[in-house]
Parts: structure tokens; sequence; C-alpha cells
């Protein structure tokens, strides 16, 4: 059974950091693409950030360039989003997702995805 | 970048059926965009139903259906039931770094 379990959000002051983990399970993890896609309160879903199955691409969106990394651990089935200068406008219910196929790219399409972890942002 | 489009809200009758669209500011919705819809319920993650225009995971309802329709892609309820009460978001695929969710559909079944 494939399951997917974030963790490490929280309340941060804006300028902090904090690190999110999704521990995934059920599957091959180093053969699938992830992705973070995060909903801000009351609204519709964003993507943030994806990574290849190898780790060795990734991709942002405009508004976390220079501000999130997002990395991961296939030997420990996990994928990390690394977030830094928080702003107000990044509090948000942090989902991860698996990409449906077996490919190495960064362009995904989720069939499971995590509970979500919530990052709130505000001082 | 474009725009994906869906109705805000939508009301259908128990046992009914009710058609959801996805349309794209760029044009015509064809089936190279790789529609996929999600069901997202309150409080809960989002869940897959449809990928690739009308296939379906193994745990989507049989009520629940997808094709093209009019230029745009569409999910169709057959048969709704009270638990079908959902926000439902469509993702189309432009051959970009990112594929694009649409805004969402509110479907309150009453």
């Amino acid at each position: 059974e494939v399951q997917m379990l974030e963790s490490g959000g929280g309340s941060v002051q804006p300028g902090g950091s904090l690190r999110l983990s999704c521990a995934a399970s059920g599957f091959t993890f180093s053969n699938y693409g992830m992705a973070w896609v995060r909903q801000a309160p009351g609204k519709g879903l964003e993507w943030v950030s994806a990574i290849s199955g190898s780790g060795a691409n990734t991709i942002y969106t405009d508004s976390v360039k220079g501000r999130f990394t997002v990395s991961r651990d296939n030997s420990a089935n996990t994928l990390y989003l690394q977030m830094n200068s928080l702003r107000a406008e990044d509090t948000a219910v942090y989902y991860c997702a698996k990409d449906q196929w077996i490919r190495e790219t960064t362009i995904i399409t989720p069939d499971y995805w995590g509970q979500g972890t919530l990052v709130t942002v505000s001082s | 970048q474009a725009v994906v489009t869906q109705e805000p809200s939508l009301t259908v009758s128990p046992g009914g059926t009710v058609t959801l669209t996805c349309g794209s500011t760029t044009g015509a919705v064809t089936s190279g965009h790789y529609p996929f819809w999600f069901q997202q319920k309150p409080g809960q993650a989002p869940r897959a139903l449809i990928y690739d225009t009308s296939s379906k995971h193994s745990w989507t309802p049989a009520r629940f259906s997808g094709s093209l329709l009019g230029g745009k892609a569409a999910l169709t309820l057959s048969g709704a039931q009270p638990e079908d009460e959902a926000e439902y978001y469509c993702l189309l695929s432009y051959g970009g770094a990112f594929t694009v969710f649409g805004g969402g559909t509110q479907l309150t079944v009453l």
C-alpha cells in the first residue's frame, strides 16, 4: 500500500525557516518523480517544487525560487523541502505527491498524495 | 502562462447527473493535455480520479467518467451520491515545467 506521511510543519515568524519531510512507503521510491503542492487556506492547489526520481533535476515555482530547496534521500525513501526566508503568503497546507509513471522527469502527474502538513507564517 | 478554467460551483440532485468542465485560455483542450481530475473533500488531501482524459484509477467509483466535450475536458458524475460532495480540480499538461491546476469546482449534492 502506497503511503506518504509529511511532517515538519508548524508556526514560524516571517523570515524564519522550516524543513518539511515526506516519508514514503509501498513503492520503489527512486523510480518516481515527487512534488510539493501547497494549498493556502480556502484556496486552490499550487505547485511549489518537483524533483526527478534520481534527484538530478529540480524545478520551482517562481515565487519560491532562491528560498526553497527540494531534495530527496532515496536510501531513506524520504522527500524534503527546505524553506527559508518564509513569508506570510507561504502559509498553506503542504502536500507531497507522487508521480503516476516510472520516468525520470520533473513534470509530475500525481496519483498519490500525502495527508499534508500545515505551515503558518505569522508574527 | 495558460489559465485552466472550471465552473466555480455546481449543484446536482442525489441520483442525478452532472458534468464538470475544464477549459484552457490557450484554446481547445485535447488528449495531448492529458487531463487529470482530482477530488478533495474538506480537511482531506486530494484524491486522483481520472488520468489521461478518461482512464480511471482502481479506486475510482464507476459513476465517474472523463471525456472531451466541446473543446474542454469533462468529468461526468452519473448517479450522484451525498459522499460525492467535494471540490473537484482538473490538471492539464502544456509541455512546460509544470502542469497547471484549474481553480476547482465546488460540487454540492442537494
